[in-house]
């Protein structure tokens, strides 16, 4: 059974950094690209950071370009998205998602559970 | 960027009716539209891919319309475990990727 299984969230205050683990379980990971999607407390979904298969492309919201980075191991099966300069604005519940393609991307068919962050003081 | 606008926000629906979900695009997207289903405390699954094509193990009372700028999502006689909030995504031009706010299917 194919399987997304984030960590690393917790609370951290304003300014502070994470960073984020995406592991998959039942399939080579490093076939398909991986998104990152937030959910705000009781919002909606929101993009945020994408990267292809062989992490030679990335994709950032506006809103995290120059704080967020997105990366992969392929040896350890995992995404990861390292949070800096974390805002308050930036609380939410962080999925990590699996494209469907290799490349280019085409749509997410496969989502983790997600893991909490709060930035908050 | 794509913004998608979905409508109504709250769907009202007894168990056996039909739900009709809208989510319009601010321009084109071609038939690069998916809908995803969120029950509290889940995670967002796939229900629809290219406007119309359901993915494995979604159930045929889930269909998909559209092309453009207009789609709909038809959810056909209501059961328990369909009420939840409904996001459209967009795939054509990205990035960003973009979803809807999101209709929420509640009980009537």
């Amino acid at each position: 059974q194919v399987q997304l299984v984030e960590s690393g969230g917790g609370v951290v205050q304003p300014g502070g950094s994470l960073r984020l683990s995406c592991v998959a379980s039942g399939i080579s990971f490093s076939r398909y690209g991986v998104h990152w999607v937030r959910q705000a407390p009781g919002k909606g979904l929101e993009w945020v950071a994408f990267i292809r298969y062989d992490g030679d492309n990335k994709y950032y919201i506006d809103s995290v370009k120059g704080r967020f980075s997105i990366s992969r191991d392929k040896s350890r099966n995992t995404v990861y998205l390292q949070m800096n300069s974390l805002r308050p604005e930036d609380t939410a519940l962080y999925y990590c998602a699996k494209d469907v393609s290799r490349s280019p991307p085409i749509y997410i068919d496969l989502w983790g559970q997600g893991t909490l962050v709060t930035v908050s003081s | 960027e794509v913004v998608l606008t979905q409508s109504p926000a709250t769907l009202s629906v007894s168990p056996g009716e039909r739900a009709t979900l809208s989510c319009r695009a601010s321009q084109s997207v071609g038939s690069n539209l998916a809908w995803f289903q969120q029950k509290p405390g889940q995670a967002p699954r796939l229900l629809i891919y290219d406007a119309s094509t359901r993915t494995t193990g979604i159930p045929a009372r889930f269909s998909g319309s559209g092309s453009g700028t207009e789609f709909t999502l038809t959810i056909g006689s209501l059961q328990s475990e369909d009420f939840a909030v409904y996001y459209c995504h967009q795939y054509n031009n990205w990035p960003p990727w973009t979803f809807g706010q999101g209709t929420k299917v509640e009980i009537k």
